[in-house]
């Protein structure tokens, strides 16, 4: 079945830092979508990419669609405590969205 | 909040019961997704309606099914319940099927007991 290789699966970094994460896939995709989700919440729409090279800024969050539609990568910089959760890819393809594992994102004081 | 709305919030259940949960789309969308999400999982695609009618399906078990009504709304029917079945379930919506981004409701969290 199609499958989205999310990395990394947790990163534990400083408050202040810039934060990298990306997601890969063999199959192609129309959409990519970025998500964010707190504990015992539903997932939160932070990006949504619709062309392939596409680069889209949200504040401090930045996306890009993959030139190849395989992949994608989310950037969020100068990390700030409330940037802690669970970040999911998503992919858009014959009708379905397909979930990335996700990052979990912690934040050291 | 994301216009999508869910009910229950909280579900607790014994062993071989059967639970409904409700799914309201946002206004304007026509398709709904429902997920399930293990403890520290990620989200698991169930299964897609758009319109009414079934147009994906994903992991479901057979004990599962779910549907649309004409008004839009959604129903995930789980039955015969397990304690491998405890878990959060999302419904998700977004106005054309699999073309554009999906929105997510705060999610069902069913506890099977």
């Amino acid at each position: 079945g199609q499958q989205l290789n999310q990395s990394p699966q947790s990163m534990f970094i400083q408050e202040g830092e810039d934060v990298s994460m990306n997601c890969t896939s063999s199959s192609i995709f129309n959409t990519w979508l970025w998500y964010k989700q707190d504990p015992g919440e539903g997932p939160v729409l932070l990006i949504a990419l619709y062309k392939a090279g596409e680069l889209t800024s949200n504040g401090r969050l930045t996306a890009q669609f993959g030139i190849t539609r395989k992949d994608s990568f989310l950037n969020i910089s100068a990390s700030i405590p409330s940037d802690v959760g669970i970040y999911f890819c998503a992919g858009l393809r014959d009708d379905k969205i397909i979930f990335g594992k996700g990052t979990r994102l912690h934040i050291l004081p | 909040d994301s216009g999508v709305t869910q009910t229950p919030k909280h579900l607790i259940t014994a062993t071989g019961q059967r639970v409904t949960l409700r799914c309201s789309p946002r206004s304007g969308d026509l398709s709904v997704y429902w997920y399930q999400q293990s403890l520290d999982q990620g989200l698991q695609f169930l299964i897609q309606y758009y319109n009414g009618e079934e147009r994906a399906k994903g992991n479901i078990l057979e004990r599962f099914s779910a549907q649309q009504f004409p008004d839009l709304h959604s129903e995930l029917n789980l039955s015969s319940l397990e304690l491998g079945d405890s878990a959060l379930y999302f419904c998700a919506s977004s106005v054309v099927s699999g073309r554009t981004e999906a929105f997510f409701g705060q999610g069902t969290r069913l506890t099977v007991v």
